[in-house]
């Protein structure tokens, strides 16, 4: 399995700002990914985060709106720009272990936009 | 396209009840299957898979799951619930080959009453 942390855990943002989540993950991973979950709702992938190079958006998700960053195998960030009441949401750290079947998930940032 | 169906919303049982949580996936080719746990302000919990193999599988906390293809289905069962069973559950599913991200269904909340 992989240990996986994110920060922050939660935060309370104004709208029209910025946040950056981190994720940090204790082993070398292949692949990392970064879910949304809207409340009460289920998971929707935003991106694949590629190492060294720009990451993989889903429909419905841009790199202005969600810019992400891989430096290395085990760290990722993404941002949630010029925010809007309606990204309030959840946001996932996830990684594919280098085994390469089970995906792992953080615990989650819980983001309030007023 | 890969894409996951759980049929019910919510699952009411009570204590040492045998419970079902049901499954049905749609994929091209041979399917990964997954289910995940998430209780209150928790990130995801995985409980079990099935790669390929004895259709029984068997995972945390007493669950089980049957791979049947002829229905395409994956639910999820254990033989006596408990109150601590109650949280929301997400079955998933991803292409046998390739390192790609996981399709999750929309959930299903279990509430075991005592």
């Amino acid at each position: 399995s992989a240990v996986i942390s994110q920060k922050p855990s939660r935060d309370i943002c104004q709208r029209g700002t910025s946040l950056t989540i981190q994720c940090q993950v204790d082993s070398q991973v292949t692949m990392m990914f970064w879910y949304r979950q809207q409340p009460g709702q289920s998971l929707t992938l935003i991106a694949t985060a590629n190492q060294g190079s720009e990451a993989t958006y889903e429909s419905g998700f841009v790199i202005d709106k969600f810019p992400i960053s891989r430096p290395n195998l085990t760290f990722s960030t993404l941002t949630v720009s010029n925010m809007s009441p309606e990204d309030s949401s959840i946001y996932l750290c996830s990684v594919l272990t280098n085994r390469g079947d089970t995906q792992y998930f953080g615990p989650g940032t819980r983001l309030t936009v007023l | 396209a890969q894409s996951v169906a759980q049929p019910e919303d919510q699952v009411n049982v009570a204590e040492g009840n045998p419970l079902t949580v049901k499954c049905t996936y749609s994929v091209s080719g041979n399917p990964y299957l997954f289910w995940y746990v998430q209780y209150p302000n928790r990130g995801l919990q995985f409980l079990l898979k099935y790669i390929t193999g004895d259709n029984l599988v068997k995972g945390s906390y007493g669950f089980e799951a049957e791979f049947n293809k002829s229905q395409t289905s994956f639910h999820l069962k254990k033989p006596s619930a408990l109150v601590s069973d109650s949280a929301l559950y997400f079955c998933a599913v991803r292409v046998h080959s390739g390192n790609t991200p996981l399709v999750f269904g929309k959930g299903t909340r279990l509430s075991v009453i005592a």
